[in-house]
Parts: structure tokens; sequence; C-alpha cells
């Protein structure tokens, strides 16, 4: 059974910084793009970043480029998200999402539970 | 305001079809796969279809997605209350280099 389980949510206020995680169980882990979804409270889904199995694609959503950093440790399962420069509109329950990809289909097909993020001024 | 444009609520009554379209542009639904998620109350979103039409293992087959040039449209017929959610299309954009996702539709079973 294929587990997400995200971890290094909180608190912080503005312009402060926070590392989210995430470990991955029940699939071969470097085999699989690894993605962050965000929802802000009450809102819909927001695509926030994507890293591919070897690290060699790295994409960012246009409000988290140059202050969000994605990685990954295969050898740990785990995936990461470095958020620097907090802002108050980056409060979110951040999903760390698993995707499916291959030369014609691509899409995410588990997602794991979600890490509240809360940025105060 | 999202990249897809989907409506923000649709409703219909135990056994009824309804259907949620999705509306993009050529850089991401019309070159693009589409994929639909759907979203129970305080549970994290579920992959319901996939590359346009597609229903991973255990989907029932009441619904259905279909594709057409830059849209895209969720079937959903013999509307049952468990269906009660919201429901949200996604497509890579080619422009944007990154996932979009519509805005979501918020389904009542009335």
């Amino acid at each position: 059974e294929v587990q997400l389980v995200e971890s290094g949510g909180g608190a912080v206020q503005v312009g402060g910084s926070l590392r989210l995680s995430c470990v991955g169980s029940g699939f071969t882990f470097d085999d699989y793009t690894m993605h962050w979804v965000r929802q802000a409270p009450g809102k819909g889904l927001e695509w926030v970043s994507l890293i591919n199995w070897d690290n060699d694609r790295i994409y960012y959503g246009d409000s988290v480029k140059g202050r969000f950093t994605i990685s990954r440790d295969n050898s740990k399962n785990s995936l990461f998200l470095q958020m620097n420069s907090l802002r108050i509109e980056d409060t979110a329950l951040y999903y760390c999402v698993k995707g499916y990809s291959s030369l014609t289909v691509d899409y995410f097909d588990f997602w794991g539970q979600g890490a509240l993020v809360i940025v105060s001024s | 305001q999202s990249v897809l444009t989907q409506p923000p609520s649709a409703s219909g009554t135990p056994g009824q079809r309804v259907t949620i379209s999705c509306s993009g542009a050529s850089s991401n639904i019309g070159g693009n796969t589409v994929n639909w998620y759907q979203q129970l109350p305080g549970t994290a979103p579920k992959l319901l279809i996939s590359s346009n039409d597609h229903r991973p293992s255990g989907v029932p087959d009441r619904f259905s997605g279909s594709k057409s040039g830059t849209s895209a449209s969720l079937a959903i017929s013999g509307l049952q209350s468990e269906d009660e959610a919201d429901y949200y299309c996604a497509s890579w954009d080619d422009g944007l280099n990154g996932w979009v996702f519509g805005g979501g539709t918020k389904l009542t079973v009335l």
C-alpha cells in the first residue's frame, strides 16, 4: 500500500523559513517524480513544485519561484520542500504527491494527508 | 484566478446525471491530457480520471471523462449522496512549465 507521510509543518512569522519532509513507502520511491501541491484554507488546489527521479527535472509554480526549493533523498525515500521568505499567502495545507508519468500519460496518483503551514504577521 | 476554468458549483438529485466542465487553452488542455480529482470533505484529493477518460481501478463506471479541443468534461451518472465533493481538473501547461488546476467545482446532491 502506497503511503506518503508529511511532517515539518507549523506556525512561522512572515519572512521566516520552514522545511517540509515527506517519507514514501509501498512503492519504489526513486522510480517516480514527486510533487508538492498546496491548498489554502477554504480554497482550491495549487501545484507548487516537482522533482523527477534523478533531480534532472525541477519546476516551480510562479508564486514560489525563487523562495522555495524542492529536493529528494532517494536513499531515505524522502522528499523535501525548503520554504524561505514566507508570506501570509503561503498559509496552506501542503500535500506530498506521487506522480506517474510515461510517454503518453502524466498524473498525480497518490496524495499524503498534508502538512499545515501557517504564516502570521 | 485559475488557469483552467470550472463552474464553482453544480448540483443534482440522486440518480441524475451531472456534468462538470473545464476550459483551458492550447498550452494546457489543447496539447496535453486532463486529469480529474475528487476531494471528499476533510480528506486529501483522490485521482478520479486520468488521461482524459481513463478510470483508475476502483473508480465506479458512473464516472466518465472526455476532452475536445481546449475543453474537458467530467460526467457523473446515477448520482449518489456519497458523490458530494469538490472536483478539480488539472493539466500540464507547456507555457508555464507547470501543472495547472481548475478552481474546483463543489457538487451538491440535493
